[in-house]
C-alpha cells in the first residue's frame, strides 16, 4: 500500500531563516503530490501541487517544492518564513489512478520571534 | 462567497448517543468527502460520495454513516457503535473524483464525548 511519510513532527525556526519539511512518499509508479496548510482550528489548504512537467513547483505565500523521483521526495521549502506561517503542514499523494488521496501524519511549524 | 460550510463547530456526545455533523458546500462540485482527524495521525478518510444518492466506504468507515440527497449537502452520522469519535472532523469536495482535483476543506467539527 502506498504511504506517505513525513519525517519531522515538529520544526521550530527562527523568524526571517529558511525552512524545509520533509515528504517521501513510498509508490513504484508516478504520483500526483501535494502539499496543504492548516492554521488552528481550521480547514485544510493547499499549498501547492505536482502533476507533471516542471519538477519545481511554487506556490502561495512564497513556498515551493521540488519533486525528485529518484529519492521518492517531494519536499517543502520556503527561503524566509513569517510569523504567521506557523501552521501544521500535510503533504499528500494520490497515484496515476482514480485512487483515494493519502495523507502524511503532518508536520507542525512553529515560527521563533 | 462560495465555499464549505461545517456545522457546529464544536459538539458534545453523551454515551450511546446518535450526533449528525453538517456540511455544505456552494461550491457546485459533485464529490465530497469526510476524513478524521487525530495528532499525529494525518487525515483518515471515513465516507466519500461522488454523485448524488451515492457513496462510499473509506477506510474508517465502521461506526458511521452518511446520505447525500443533495448535491450540496453530505451529513455524516456518528454513531453509537463508535467508541472513540473524539477527533477534529473535516468535510471535504472537489469538482469530480478525478485523480488531479483539488480538495476543498470546510473549517472541521470538533466531537468530544461527556
Amino acid at each position: 500500500a502506498q504511504s506517505v511519510t513525513q519525517l519531522d513532527s515538529q520544526v521550530p525556526v527562527f523568524e526571517e531563516a529558511p525552512v524545509e519539511l520533509r515528504c517521501n512518499y513510498s509508490s513504484s509508479v508516478s504520483v500526483y503530490l501535494f502539499w496543504y496548510v492548516q492554521y488552528p482550528n481550521q480547514g485544510l489548504q493547499l499549498l501547492l501541487k505536482y502533476l507533471s512537467g516542471s519538477t519545481l513547483v511554487k506556490g502561495i505565500n512564497g513556498f515551493e517544492a521540488e519533486f525528485n523521483k529518484s529519492q521518492t521526495s517531494f519536499h517543502l521549502r520556503k527561503p524566509s518564513v513569517h510569523i504567521s506561517d506557523t501552521a501544521e503542514y500535510f503533504c499528500a499523494a494520490l497515484k496515476t489512478s482514480y485512487d483515494k488521496v493519502i495523507f502524511g501524519p503532518g508536520t507542525s511549524l512553529s515560527v521563533i520571534p | 462567497d462560495g465555499g464549505i460550510t461545517q456545522s457546529p463547530k464544536y459538539l458534545f456526545r453523551k454515551e450511546g448517543q446518535n450526533v449528525t455533523l453538517s456540511c455544505e458546500q456552494n461550491l457546485n462540485h459533485d464529490a465530497m468527502y469526510w476524513y478524521r482527524q487525530d495528532p499525529g495521525q494525518g487525515l483518515r478518510l471515513i465516507y466519500y460520495s461522488q454523485i448524488v444518492n451515492d457513496f462510499q466506504k473509506g477506510d474508517i468507515a465502521e461506526g458511521y454513516s452518511v446520505s447525500r440527497e443533495k448535491k450540496e449537502s453530505f451529513p455524516l452520522t456518528v454513531t453509537s457503535a463508535q467508541k472513540n469519535p473524539t477527533a477534529f472532523y473535516l468535510c471535504a469536495s472537489s469538482m469530480n473524483r478525478g485523480r488531479t482535483e483539488t480538495q476543498y476543506f470546510g473549517p472541521g467539527t470538533r466531537l468530544l464525548v461527556l
